[in-house]
């Protein structure tokens, strides 16, 4: 059976600093995919960044990076000089398989506070 | 514009009722999905669709069915069997092409809460 594991409920930083949410997951399947999400408070959900499992580097997409731990199973969400818009919960998820249509699941979230 | 529409944005349900939500994509995907969240919790996966006339129970599908007659069509059914319907229901699609790496499109979603 496949988990994600998100085991911060809530964190709160002070704008400008990087901040880094935690993921670690369980799968037997050697092809998956990972991903992160930002849901604010209006419910819509905001895709950030994704990382495969034989991609070599870690992902980076403007002020966001995935710190990938293959061995560890950890696929750490890393937010550079965070801004007060960046208030929102954070969901990691994982697609298990080579299929790009395979059943995707979630982790239960870490919900981000960022102080002025 | 392309995307996912869901509908409606507010729903109530009696005691007993079935209710039907509704998920229209226009952006030609595969794939489509169906997912329930409670306050403060996660995406819990209820069923999943690869292709039209097939489609997966994810891990909470009891209480719920869904069908795929077309490819831009996923309507969640919530049955009366299913004794917590209240929360969040988000629809979403995929493109189920080589590249793997595309997210998930997801619609605004549906509230359901029980009368």
């Amino acid at each position: 059976a496949q988990k994600i594991t998100q085991t911060q409920p809530g964190m709160f930083v002070q704008e400008k600093e990087a901040v880094t949410l935690d993921c670690t997951y369980d799968t037997s399947d050697p092809s998956y995919g990972l991903f992160w999400y930002k849901q604010p408070s209006s419910g819509e959900m905001i895709f950030l960044i994704y990382q495969g499992s034989y991609d070599q580097q870690n992902a980076t997409e403007g002020r966001y990076s995935l710190n990938f731990q293959k061995a560890r199973k950890s696929a750490n969400l890393v937010i550079s000089a965070s801004q007060l818009g960046d208030s929102a919960m954070y969901f990691c998820a994982m697609r298990e398989g080579s299929s790009s249509a395979s059943k995707i699941i979630f982790g239960s979230g870490t919900r981000l506070s960022i102080r002025p | 514009d392309g995307g996912i529409t869901q509908s409606p944005k507010y729903l109530f349900r009696k005691e007993g009722q079935n209710v039907t939500l509704s998920c229209e994509q226009n952006l030609n995907h595969d794939a489509m999905y169906w997912y329930r969240q409670d306050p403060g919790q996660g995406l819990r996966l209820i069923y999943y669709s690869q292709i039209v006339n097939d489609f997966q129970k994810g891990d909470i599908a009891e209480g719920y069915s869904v069908s795929r007659e077309k490819k831009e069509s996923f309507p969640l059914t919530v049955t009366s069997a299913q004794k917590n319907p209240t929360a969040f229901y988000l629809c979403a699609s995929k493109e189920a092409g080589r590249d793997r790496n595309q997210p998930q499109h997801f619609g605004d979603g549906t509230r359901l809460s029980i009368l």
